[in-house]
């Protein structure tokens, strides 16, 4: 069975701050991909980054980055000089590729941030 | 282009009623998904079409949940005789070609049984 736990229930930062946001997965499969998603107050999911299990390489898009790193099952994302606008839940999830598993998402619990002006 | 729509965004049912919650996914999209999200938690997956062939029902809680996409663009999630535990926010969502590629969600349907 695949999981993904988000451990940080709730962060609350200052503008500017650099925070990150953890995610740590369990899968059987070999091939598996990794996304983080943004579900800011108006409520309608916001994709922001994909991921596979091959590619390990660390990315950088503006003020965000994400760091996998294989031998922890993590895929954690950091935020760098945030912004009130970054407000949001953010979930983690992870689709595997064997035909055992169900075919959709497994997400997290999410991880509610909460940047203070 | 435009993304993922879903109505209603808000319905309200008196329990025991059947419910009908539409979604059109992003054109050109082969694959969709249906997802429920309580309040506070990550969204659960439902079920997942790819055309017009549902080929993971494997989440949808009970068989009073059925979803069919005739003619593979178009889907509706139906539940029948709902009950408070059905209350949630239904999430539709389609991508390119499977559960590996990228999935872009829809607003989604709030649903409060009463």
């Amino acid at each position: 069975a695949q999981k993904v736990t988000q451990a940080q229930t709730e962060i609350s930062v200052v503008e500017k701050e650099d925070v990150t946001l953890d995610c740590v997965y369990e899968t059987r499969d070999t091939t598996y991909y990794l996304f983080w998603y943004k579900q800011p107050p108006s409520g309608e999911l916001v994709f922001l980054i994909r991921r596979n299990s091959f590619d390990e390489q660390n990315e950088i898009s503006g003020r965000y980055s994400w760091n996998f790193q294989k031998s922890t099952s993590s895929f954690n994302f950091t935020i760098t000089a945030s912004q009130v606008v970054d407000s949001a839940v953010y979930f983690c999830a992870l689709s595997g590729t064997s035909g055992g598993g169900a075919d959709g998402l497994t997400f997290g619990k999410g991880t509610h941030l909460i940047i203070q002006p | 282009g435009a993304g993922v729509s879903q109505s209603p965004r808000y319905k309200v049912a008196k329990r025991g009623q059947d419910v009908a919650l539409r979604c059109d996914p992003i054109s050109g999209h082969v694959s969709l998904f249906w997802y429920q999200q309580a309040l506070g938690q990550g969204p659960e997956f439902l079920t997942y079409f790819q055309n017009e062939a549902q080929l993971d029902k494997s989440g949808l809680p009970s068989d009073r949940f059925f979803a069919e996409r005739p003619e593979g663009s178009v889907s509706t999630l139906k539940i029948q005789r709902t009950q408070q535990e059905d209350s949630a926010v239904y999430l539709c969502a389609s991508s390119l070609a499977g559960r590996s590629y990228e999935q872009y969600f829809g607003p989604g349907t709030r649903l409060t049984v009463t």
